[in-house]
């Protein structure tokens, strides 16, 4: 069965730092999709980036990137720049493609931006 | 431009009592649906999604039940609330495949007392 770990229960930088979010999954498929969605104290769910697994290049939107490496099954987040307003729980999910297409979430980080 | 709507917002119940959340989604049309819940230090389990009216895929056996009386419409009832019931429930949409970006809805704390 398909799992998303989330190793870091919370964490804390500073605002402008650079902060990375780990998540690891374990699939024996090929084809998925990979998500960081964020939710902010207000609870609405926000999609961050996603990444398609047949894809190499790593996605990017704005401050925000990951590192997908395929074969390590990791996908972390990296924030840089951080700003106050990523203050939220961040959430790696998985989508397996072609089966019952399932979206699987981690358990979650909660990310602290302190000023 | 779509919007979801979840009503209510909070909602207070004792134990054994009936439940109703509704969720409403505009500007799309045969959207899939989801219901999640997020207990406390837990992730989002999806409880069930529906790919079309009268459709309902349930994910994870409990006492909760799912309904799609229109197409742009999903209730999550109960007939009797578990203490264990009490989290934060959000609605989901997407259009198309599960692989499209989901699109939450504000959700409803839900406490059973």
């Amino acid at each position: 069965a398909q799992t998303v770990t989330q190793s870091q229960p919370e964490m804390s930088v500073q605002e402008a730092e650079t902060v990375t979010l780990s998540c690891t999954y374990d699939t024996s498929e090929n084809n998925y999709y990979l998500f960081w969605y964020k939710q902010p104290p207000s609870r609405q769910m926000i999609l961050v980036i996603r990444q398609e697994a047949y894809k190499q290049q790593n996605a990017t939107e704005n401050r925000f990137s990951v590192n997908f490496q395929k074969a390590a099954k990791s996908f972390s987040l990296k924030i840089s720049d951080s700003q106050l307003g990523d203050t939220a729980m961040y959430f790696c999910a998985f989508l397996e493609m072609n089966r019952d297409d399932k979206i699987i979430f981690g358990k979650g980080t909660r990310l602290h931006i302190l000023p | 431009s779509q919007t979801i709507h979840q009503w209510p917002a909070t909602l207070v119940q004792p134990v054994g009592s009936p439940l109703s959340l509704e969720c409403t989604v505009e500007g799309t049309s045969n959207p899939n649906l989801y219901w999640y819940r997020q207990a406390a230090g837990r992730g989002l389990q999806l409880l069930f999604y529906s790919v079309g009216i009268g459709q309902i895929s349930s994910e994870v056996p409990q006492n909760l039940s799912a309904s799609r009386p229109q197409d742009r419409q999903f209730i999550l009832s109960s007939k009797k609330l578990l203490l264990s019931d009490s989290g934060f429930y959000l609605c989901a949409w997407s259009a198309g495949a599960f692989y499209n970006e989901q699109f939450f809805g504000p959700g409803t704390r839900l406490t059973v007392l």
